[in-house]
């Protein structure tokens, strides 16, 4: 399966500023995707990463407090905008492929641990 | 819309027993089942899933079943090891098509005694 990378790893933030995480798949992916995974909790999904369009976001979910690009098939960012301590959580970039078997896996980076004071 | 119960929410075994969690959904147009494992501080991976259109996978100590007319599939591990002590989700595709969103369940907290 393909390889995820997200940087920064881990950050601790003041409230009212922005953090942008970024996004690296090794090869191509068909669909990248955001979710938020508090602690404790399970993953819940924010957006769809679009590839030159504007992302798809869930409900409970803005362009405004979490803008995503998507520059190219390989990578994409995801802004946490004027953070708050509720804002505190694991940030994860997934990636959607099709395998040589012909089934869609979906992988997951490592995660970027935020934490907002 | 979506959902996903997963069930329990934590199992305690003993190293060499069974351990079964289930999933119910009820999305009816659903076809991608897969399950994940999250060990502590680590990313999800994908230990295996299963399509809708087959009844059971299984993949040396681990197993899925799959009940469409119940909605619900259940993760088999049989021979547990202390390293299979993590969390479990399961996970549903939305929607009928072959690359929609995933919907996460609650997780299921495993622990292996030795």
């Amino acid at each position: 399966s393909a390889v995820i990378s997200q940087k920064p790893s881990r950050d601790i933030c003041q409230r009212g500023t922005s953090l942008t995480i970024q996004c690296q798949v090794d090869s191509q992916v068909t669909m990248m995707f955001w979710y938020r995974q508090q602690p404790g909790q399970s993953l819940t999904l924010i957006a769809t990463a679009n590839q030159g369009s504007e992302a798809t976001y869930e409900s409970g979910f803005v362009i405004d407090k979490f803008p995503i690009s998507r520059p190219n098939l390989t990578f994409s960012t995801l802004t946490v905008s004027n953070m708050s301590p509720e804002d505190s959580s694991i940030y994860l970039c997934s990636g959607l492929r099709a395998e040589t078997s012909g089934r869609w896996a979906q992988f997951f980076g490592p995660g970027t641990r935020l934490t907002v004071l | 819309g979506e959902n996903v119960e997963q069930h329990p929410s934590t199992l305690s075994v003993q190293e060499g027993d069974s351990a079964v969690i289930k999933c119910t959904y009820s999305d009816s147009a659903s076809n991608y089942f897969p399950w994940y494992k999250q060990e502590l501080g680590k990313r999800p991976q994908l230990i295996i899933d299963i399509r809708s259109n087959v009844g059971e996978k299984k993949d040396q100590r681990i197993a899925v079943t799959l009940n469409k007319t119940a909605k619900h599939f259940s993760l088999h591990i049989t021979e547990t090891q202390p390293e299979d002590s993590a969390v479990y989700f399961c996970a549903e595709r939305a929607g009928g098509t072959s690359y929609g969103k995933l919907t996460f369940g609650q997780g299921t907290i495993l622990t292996v005694h030795p």
